[in-house]
């Protein structure tokens, strides 16, 4: 099976503009959580999507948003964008178990790296 | 603020040993622990959870977890240069499901 999907690979950008990153999760995951992860530092969690319902969002400026499609895919959007936003963006996908229990268990795509001028 | 604390190393050991890697978290609801690999350039790759207090075994990876001194660890056994990576702990934050990630730790194994 693939793992997780995510486009593009690098870009790179000016300050001030905006920028759409996507993922699409490994097939049969529901689930899809974003994390910035800049150099020396362990992940941050921007945002987490079950059946397209936002479930949870970390301490991030509301220049970010995201969205996730009927398809279970997602994008994540960062608007006016500043120097610092320069990171690694990583999509992690995970499922539920058969009965509703939750696997929390997250497994992570190879990320976009964000480079801001 | 909740922590997850990790050695940022780098940890050194000979190819063959033992490496132990230590991560302690500050949130006493916190249920479920996890270890990620991350070669560098490279996204975190999901080695080990455990979520019940003891030692949970997989291959040569052994991960131990004691709750009630908020403690996690990952031992790795006959450690290859293949090995050589950041070793981030994370913690399922209470009932969300967002992961708090500590800083990562460097392991290098030396031939």
């Amino acid at each position: 099976d693939a793992g997780v999907t995510q486009s593009p690979t690098h870009l790179i950008k000016t300050r001030g503009q905006h920028v759409t990153l996507r993922c699409s999760p490994i097939s049969g995951h529901k689930s899809v959580s974003w994390y910035q992860q800049v150099l020396g530092q362990g992940p941050q969690f921007i945002f987490q999507y079950y059946e397209k319902e936002e479930r949870g969002r970390g301490n991030f400026p509301d220049r970010f948003s995201a969205r996730q499609f009927p398809n279970y895919s997602s994008e994540l959007n960062v608007n006016a964008l500043l120097l610092g936003d320069s990171a690694l963006y990583l999509c992690a996908s995970s499922f539920r178990l058969a009965g509703g229990i939750s696997s929390y268990e997250q497994y992570f795509g190879p990320g976009t790296r964000l480079t801001v001028t | 603020q909740k922590e997850v604390e990790q050695n940022s190393g780098p940890l050194s050991v000979p190819e063959g040993a033992i490496a132990s890697l230590n991560c302690t978290y500050s949130d006493r609801v916190s249920q479920s622990f996890f270890w990620y690999r991350q070669y560098s350039g490279k996204s975190p790759e999901l080695i080990m959870s455990i979520y019940s207090n003891g030692d949970k075994e997989d291959g040569r990876f052994t991960a131990q977890l004691n709750k009630a001194s908020q403690y996690v660890s990952l031992l790795i056994r006959d450690s290859q240069p293949s090995d050589s990576a950041t070793y981030l702990c994370a913690v399922r934050e209470g009932s969300g499901y967002a992961l708090n990630f500590g800083k990562g730790t460097s392991l290098l194994v030396t031939p």
